[in-house]
């Protein structure tokens, strides 16, 4: 039972454009979201997060957007840089549990 | 703090033997989840015990797989007898109280069965 749904397992974009990965969640009881990157054989560090009160949340070029009536949110990088080429996992939680999505690979390209 | 601590980082095994997975979590988290990445799924929720209580199982795979935390600085995955498809990397996290807090991840364990 997938909770939380990232339906594009690939991205490739180029330096400088905007990045925009996608998240659906299916429970309405989760009240933060959250997002990860991860690099290989690295454990998924924490990158940006919003609570279900808000529906923006901006921290220097990453950006998430959270739509709680479609149950959706989404991840906005810009401008993209090589450095950013990572696997990014949503992540939904409720108190005590958190559910993480399949993720993204992102590929961005000089 | 030096962080969410699993050992060992990896573990080759041959099918039917027991392995087990070991987690330390950050000081003074009280919730600690238990991962396993796989292609498919992504992170795919094992279990997640808040004060050293399982809370939901519901994720682990089968019969084979147990979870134990005696106390709040360790936990441990186990899985006997271990399977060739039991083979992916687990990761193990831990958070603080409450909601809207991230969690922690550890290094993870790349298990290979053979």
């Amino acid at each position: 039972d997938q909770q939380v749904k990232q339906n594009s397992p690939s991205l490739s974009v180029q330096e400088g454009r905007i990045s925009i990965l996608n998240c659906d969640y299916t429970n309405s009881m989760f009240d933060y979201f959250l997002w990860y990157k991860k690099y290989p054989a690295e454990g998924p560090t924490f990158l940006i997060s919003i609570s279900s009160i808000k529906d923006k949340n901006e921290d220097g070029r990453f950006t998430v957007f959270l739509n709680k009536s479609a149950k959706h949110l989404s991840l906005h990088i810009v401008p993209s840089q090589p450095g950013d080429s990572a696997v990014y996992f949503c992540a939904a939680s409720a108190i005590g549990d958190m559910r993480f999505g399949a993720g993204t690979r992102l590929t961005v390209k000089p | 703090d030096a962080g969410v601590i699993q050992s060992p980082r990896h573990e080759v095994t041959e099918m039917g033997q027991e392995v087990t997975l070991r987690c330390k979590p950050i000081s003074g988290h009280n919730s600690l989840f238990w991962y396993r990445q796989t292609m498919m799924r992504g992170l795919e929720l094992l279990i997640y015990f808040n004060n050293n209580v399982p809370i939901d199982d519901s994720g682990m795979p089968e019969d084979r797989f147990s979870a134990k935390m005696p106390n709040a600085s360790f936990s441990t995955l186990k899985i006997q007898p271990s399977e060739p498809r039991d083979s992916a990397v687990y990761f193990c996290a831990s958070t603080g109280q409450g909601s809207g807090t991230e969690a922690f991840f550890g290094q993870g364990t790349r298990l290979t069965v053979v």
